[in-house]
């Protein structure tokens, strides 16, 4: 089974500086997805950056980025130039394509604060 | 185009109870997913359906039950309600087309419906 964890339950950045949310996977596949999704307070949950592990070019959407270590099975989310209304519940997610849309497997979540 | 939309946004139902949520999936997806979201256990998958077929299902009690139509709505069913369920519950919807790639199996997210059992 896939595992997915996030060491980080919570975090706080200053506006305008830049910060790292760690998240590591477990699986035996070789290829697979992996997606950081973000779930402001009160507000649905969006997807911010996909990765294809095939892929070795680390994604990157704007102002975040990501930091894929397949050997390492290590999958960051660096947010660069924080603004407030990155406030929100990141959660990091594995998905095992081909196979009939299997069900994201999620972290349990990293709380990050964007502070003024 | 139209988002997930999840009715109601909140309910109140007592232990014993069971309880209908509803889901209408982005037009043209075919695939909706459903989530119980708890602060201690996180995002966990409940069942999947495509073509009005259940084609995936999590780790759950049988209380918990699904069904999807044939404009892919879906409804998720909980019987006999306890204080464990408790959540938000969210649903999700992807256009699974047959690539496979991750644009067909993007899941877009509806806002939940929050559930409280007293």
């Amino acid at each position: 089974a896939q595992t997915v964890t996030q060491s980080q339950p919570e975090m706080s950045v200053q506006e305008a500086e830049t910060v790292t949310l760690s998240c590591t996977y477990d699986t035996s596949e070789s290829n697979y997805y992996l997606f950081w999704y973000k779930q402001p307070p009160s507000r649905q949950m969006i997807l911010v950056i996909r990765q294809e592990a095939y892929k070795q070019q680390n994604a990157t959407e704007n102002r975040f980025s990501v930091n894929f270590q397949k050997a390492a099975k290590s999958f960051s989310l660096k947010i660069s130039d924080s603004q407030l209304g990155d406030t929100a519940m990141y959660f990091c997610a594995f998905m095992i394509p081909f196979s009939g849309n299997t069900p994201l497997v999620f972290g349990k979540g990293t709380r990050l604060s964007v502070i003024a | 185009k139209a988002g997930v939309t999840q009715t109601p946004r909140y309910l109140i139902k007592t232990r014993g109870q069971q309880v209908t949520l509803s889901c209408s999936p982005i037009s043209g997806h075919r695939s909706v997913s459903w989530y119980q979201q708890t602060p201690g256990q996180g995002l966990q998958f409940l069942f999947e359906y495509f073509s009005e077929t259940q084609r995936n299902k999590g780790n759950f009690p049988g209380r918990f039950s699904g069904r999807q139509f044939s404009n892919s709505r879906s409804e998720m069913n909980v019987s006999t309600l306890e204080l464990g369920d408790s959540a938000l519950y969210l649903c999700a919807s992807s256009p699974d087309r047959t690539s496979g790639g991750p644009l067909d199996n993007e899941q877009f997210f509806g806002p939940g419906t929050r559930l409280t059992v007293l």
